[in-house]
């Protein structure tokens, strides 16, 4: 069973640059959240797509946009980038829209913007 | 509202010595579920335990006991005869059906010490 994988690990990206994470889910999930971890701080949740829909949000700005693929990875993009948006963002799936379940992190994509 | 605190930000603690984290959240649904996150150096999310607010009985798991009191609005996790390999931040979190949103708390870093 292949677990929840990230790319890029590293990203180095400039003010007003956009960026595309990718995420691909555990096999048999069918639900992705994103996260952004500030440093010292935790996860905050941005939004979760289940079957390609955005279906929660959290309290991020609309340049935060995602997608899911019928194979149920997904992408996380995120436009006119800021110096505040340096983060490690998280990618969880779980197996049911509910993620009350249990969720399956991968090992994040840590953004620095200059 | 809806929050979680993790007041303790640090602690530090001699191999084999019993620990408690301190969990407190708030929130108005009566249909919640809590959870309690490892994250170790590596950076990954490790699931430990998930409770729904209509469950209020203790669990154990091996070192683990997890304390979780309505009353109190608190859920708090103990670990018995710590390990160096206990080192790590962990996260208490909150999950609302109503909002439909995740909240983490901020996390404790624990250092056990050989």
């Amino acid at each position: 069973e292949t677990g929840v994988t990230q790319s890029p690990t590293h990203l180095i990206k400039t003010r007003g640059q956009q960026v595309t994470l990718r995420c691909s889910s555990q096999s048999g999930h069918n639900t992705v959240s994103w996260y952004q971890q500030a440093l010292g701080q935790g996860p905050q949740f941005i939004f979760q797509y289940y079957r390609e829909e955005e279906n929660g949000r959290g309290n991020f700005p609309p340049r935060f946009s995602g997608l899911q693929f019928p194979n149920y990875s997904s992408e996380l993009n995120v436009n006119a980038l800021e110096l505040d948006d340096s983060a490690l963002y998280l990618c969880a799936s779980s197996y049911s829209w509910g993620s009350y379940n249990e969720q399956f992190f991968g090992p994040g994509t840590r953004l620095t913007v200059l | 509202a809806q929050k979680v605190t993790q007041a303790q930000t640090e602690i530090s603690v001699v191999e084999k010595e019993d620990v408690t984290l301190d969990c407190v959240y708030e929130t108005r649904d009566t249909t919640y579920y809590l959870f309690w996150y490892k994250q170790p150096p590596s950076g990954e999310l490790v699931f430990l335990i998930r409770r729904n607010s209509f469950d209020e009985q203790n669990e154990i798991s091996g070192r683990y006991s997890w304390n979780f009191q309505k009353s109190t609005s608190s859920f708090n996790f103990t670990i018995t005869a710590s390990q160096v390999v206990d080192s790590a931040v962990y996260f208490c979190a909150l999950f609302n059906s109503g909002t439909y949103k995740y909240i983490f708390g901020t996390g404790t870093r624990l250092k056990v010490l050989a």
